[in-house]
Parts: structure tokens; C-alpha cells; sequence
């Protein structure tokens, strides 16, 4: 089984704070996703990658970057936390197909609070 | 634009009764479309997906869905549910570029005893 792991599952940390959180996958998919999943609001798509060294911003991507030096790691970085980054942030991945009927393996979740 | 509106905020329902949850797509061609559950504490999982052939798919836990294109809809179904069943459903679309995916605002599913 594919296993997308992410490296905290919760995170407090203060306003202006620069914030790593980390994503790893074990099954050598090429594509990686960053999204944030708010009540109400469902998951919303901050970043995503094709390969290493690409990225490509999502619907939200303001306030945050992404580095991915490797096929399995994807990083996302939040330069400067604030409050409104207070979220649950949802890591997946998936194999590359031109298709669109591969699906998404995700992570349990890193519950990041901004204080 | 493409979208997915998921009308129920929240349902309700006794174990052992049948569930039916809404979903709703706006697409301007044939969709991708996909159920995931997230139980609490956990990352999401795939139930089912639909992208070509039979209307009405199986996917896992006893649920399924059907595929109607005059009503744009993908609902979910599962005849008796059992009290595992408790967890937040989300109905995804396919992009139309790359392999992404529009999402639901979800639906919170509590069964009662």
C-alpha cells in the first residue's frame, strides 16, 4: 500500500514564524499535492508538482511556497505564519497519467495552529 | 467553471437505515468524478470513482454511486449503514488539466445508535 506520510499531526506555532511542514511518499509517484481543508470551505489546492524541482501554484497559493528536492519529499513553507493560516493541511500524491482517473493517496494531516 | 456543490452540510441517520448523499458538478464535458471519506483523525480515502461506462458503480464498504448526466449529479448511496460509517464524505471532479481535482465542501455523516 502506498503510504503518504506526514512528519507532525499537529503544530502550534506564533505569528511571523517561518514553518515547515513535511510530506513524504514511499511508492515513487511523480505527482505530489499541498491542500488546506477549512469547515465549510472543503479542500482547497495551495501547491502541486510534477516532478522534482517543478511546482505549480493551486487556487490558494498566497502566503505559502513549496521545495521539492526530491521525488518523495514535498515541502510546504509558510514564510511569515498568521493567524488566517490556522488549518488542517492535507498532503497526497499520485501517479503521472495524462488521465484523470488516478487517485489521490493522502496523509492523516498536520492540524497547524497560529497563535 | 468547473465545481462540485455538495448541498447537505450534515446528515443524520439510525444504524441500519439507507444514505443517500448529494452531489452536484458543473462540467463541460464528460467528468471524473470520485467519492472519498475522511474519518476522524485520518487523511482521505477513496470509495469510489467514475469515469466512463456503467452509470452506477461499486466501490468500497457497500457504497455506491450512479452517474446522471441530466441531473449533473453523482450521489451516494449505501442501503444499511453501519456506525464506522461516521466520518466526512467528499464528492471530487477531475480538472481538465493535469491530474487535479476540484472538491466538495464535504458532508458530515452521524449515525446514531
Amino acid at each position: 500500500d502506498v503510504k503518504v506520510t506526514q512528519s507532525s499531526r499537529y503544530l502550534v506555532k506564533r505569528t511571523g514564524e517561518k514553518v515547515f511542514l513535511e510530506c513524504v511518499q514511499d511508492m515513487d509517484h511523480e505527482n505530489m499535492f499541498w491542500y488546506r481543508q477549512d469547515p465549510g470551505l472543503g479542500l482547497r489546492l495551495i501547491y502541486f508538482s510534477y516532478d522534482v524541482k517543478m511546482k505549480e501554484k493551486g487556487d490558494i497559493p498566497e502566503g505559502y511556497s513549496v521545495s521539492r528536492e526530491k521525488k518523495e519529499r514535498f515541502s510546504l513553507i509558510l514564510e511569515s505564519a498568521s493567524t488566517n493560516q490556522t488549518s488542517m493541511y492535507l498532503c497526497a500524491s499520485s501517479l503521472f497519467e495524462t488521465t484523470l482517473n488516478e487517485k489521490l493517496f493522502f496523509g492523516s494531516g498536520t492540524q497547524l495552529s497560529v497563535l | 467553471a468547473q465545481s462540485v456543490t455538495q448541498p447537505d452540510i450534515h446528515i443524520t441517520v439510525s444504524e441500519g437505515a439507507s444514505l443517500e448523499l448529494r452531489c452536484n458538478y458543473s462540467y463541460g464535458a464528460t467528468p471524473y468524478l470520485f467519492w472519498y471519506v475522511q474519518s476522524p483523525g485520518q487523511g482521505l480515502q477513496l470509495l469510489l470513482k467514475y469515469f466512463s461506462g456503467d452509470t452506477l458503480v461499486q466501490g468500497i464498504k457497500g457504497f455506491e454511486a450512479e452517474f446522471k448526466r441530466s441531473q449533473s449529479s453523482f450521489n451516494l448511496r449505501k442501503p444499511s449503514v453501519h456506525w464506522s460509517d461516521a466520518a466526512e464524505y467528499f464528492c471530487a471532479v477531475g480538472r481538465n488539466t493535469g491530474n487535479q481535482f476540484y472538491f466538495g465542501t464535504g458532508t458530515s455523516l452521524t449515525v446514531i445508535p
